[in-house]
């Protein structure tokens, strides 16, 4: 069964300053998103990593992707308070009997504060 | 291009009583999913559907039934309402490949159980 794991699930940070939240799975997949959510919303898609070594960057968000580890980051860089939201990653299950199935970590709940 | 679209966007049932709630994109998506977002807690896969006729379980399918007789349409039973089923629920949708690889939400149904 895949899992998926992110941590931490609290983040407080201090706007300027730098972070990673990471996203840890355990089986193979081909495709793995990161999202954004504001409260009582629905989800918003920050970026899509198709492959091993993928590096995708928007604005003060980068994200990366390391199949072998089962690994992949979402860095945050001097942070502002807009960035203040839960951020979740998820991982599309390509083998298997759950094929296609697609599985969300925890979500990590960021506040940025002056 | 409506996108995913859900309805109803909010209702209060009564336990026992039954209810349908609907999920309908219009992009030809191959892949639909249907979750449950608990208050401050992350997604929790219910059912999904890899094309028409084709369902499965996700993490937390009891209570639940699914269809998918169209690819457009993927709605969601609920038999029997119990209070641990409020909660926000959210319908998604993508292509097995192609299309940005992006995974299009609805944007929610909250639902109570009283």
């Amino acid at each position: 069964e895949l899992k998926v794991e992110q941590n931490p699930l609290f983040l407080s940070m201090q706007e300027g300053k730098n972070y990673t939240i990471y996203c840890n799975y355990s089986t193979t997949s081909d495709r793995l998103y990161w999202y954004r959510q504001d409260p009582g919303k629905s989800l918003e898609s920050l970026f899509v990593l198709l492959s091993n070594g993928a590096v995708k960057q928007e604005g003060r968000l980068m994200a990366s992707l390391d199949t072998k580890a089962r690994l992949s980051t979402l860095h945050i860089t001097a942070a502002v308070h807009d960035l203040s939201a839960t951020y979740f990653c998820a991982v599309f299950n390509a083998g298997g009997t759950s094929y296609g199935k697609l599985t969300f970590g925890q979500g990590t709940i960021l506040t940025v504060h002056p | 291009n409506a996108g995913v679209t859900q309805t109803p966007k909010f209702r209060i049932l009564k336990i026992g009583q039954s209810m349908t709630l609907q999920c309908a994109q219009d992009m030809n998506h191959n892949y639909m999913y249907w979750y449950r977002q608990d208050p401050g807690m992350g997604l929790k896969l219910i059912y999904y559907s890899v094309g028409a006729g084709i369902t499965d379980k996700g993490e937390v399918p009891n209570g639940y039934n699914v269809s998918r007789s169209t690819t457009e349409d993927f709605p969601l039973r609920l038999e029997l309402a119990a209070p641990s089923q409020t909660s926000v629920y959210f319908c998604a949708s993508c292509l097995r490949w192609g299309g940005g690889n992006t995974i299009y939400f609805g944007e929610g149904s909250w639902l109570t159980v009283v």
